[in-house]
């Protein structure tokens, strides 16, 4: 198993430029989600997903878009990228035994 | 809306000296997680506590739940440099009836260095 995967590492994106952000398990888990860590804080949670086809905000959604059409993938959407959305995303799955994290995407938009 | 208090958020240790790292929560929960995280990393998961007075240790560090207090530490004993890092409690609420996912919600994290 890999876990959780997440593509790219490392991202600049100017100013109004979209990308998304991948995400993937090979775990077979329902819940799904995607945070957000700033500099000197804790993981904010942007949108989860409970399974397939299934999605709803977090704490800080605004400017994302996310879709479940597969229990693998959870992909982040990010449409008019802006210097506030400077940040390191991380992907989760969770069990009953706990959370598992992706390595993270290290996003700067200048 | 849940809060997450950890403290101190920064902890500057000798080695070989003990301190206990403190994570208050604000609502009911289920369960609670402590997490380790170097600079540039992931997180890595060291304990999840799940019931009122759950002990669990692991090395130098023991974490502990006190849910009536709504209150959880992190003790590190003789601590060593390899133990330099940031660590993170998050709380996953009790789920009510109706209720929606399980989620977690983090402290601002505990920044250690441990000094030679």
């Amino acid at each position: 198993n890999a876990g959780v995967t997440q593509t790219p590492k490392f991202r600049i994106l100017k100013i109004g430029q979209s990308m998304t952000l991948q995400c993937t398990q090979d775990m077979n888990h329902n819940y799904m989600y995607w945070y957000r860590q700033d500099p000197g804080m804790g993981l904010k949670l942007i949108y989860y997903s409970v399974g397939a086809g299934i999605t709803d905000k977090g704490e800080v959604p605004n400017g994302y878009n996310v879709s479940r059409s597969t229990t693998e993938d959870f992909p982040l959407r990010l449409e008019l990228a802006a210097p506030s959305q400077t940040s390191v995303y991380f992907c989760a799955s969770r069990t009953n035994y706990g959370y598992t994290f992706g390595s993270g995407t290290r996003l700067t938009v200048v | 809306e849940l809060k997450v208090e950890q403290n101190p958020l920064f902890l500057s240790m000798q080695e070989g000296k003990n301190y206990t790292i403190y994570c208050n929560y604000s609502t009911t929960s289920d369960r609670l997680y402590w997490y380790r995280q170097d600079p540039g990393k992931s997180l890595e998961s060291l304990f999840v506590l799940l019931s009122n007075g759950a002990v669990k240790q692991e090395g130098r560090l023991m974490a502990s739940l006190d849910t009536k207090a709504r209150l959880s530490t992190l003790h590190i004993t003789a601590a060593v440099h390899d133990l330099s890092a940031t660590y993170f409690c998050a709380v996953e609420p009790r789920r009510g009836s109706g209720a929606g996912s399980y989620q977690l919600t983090f402290g601002k994290g505990t920044k250690l260095s441990v000094i030679p």
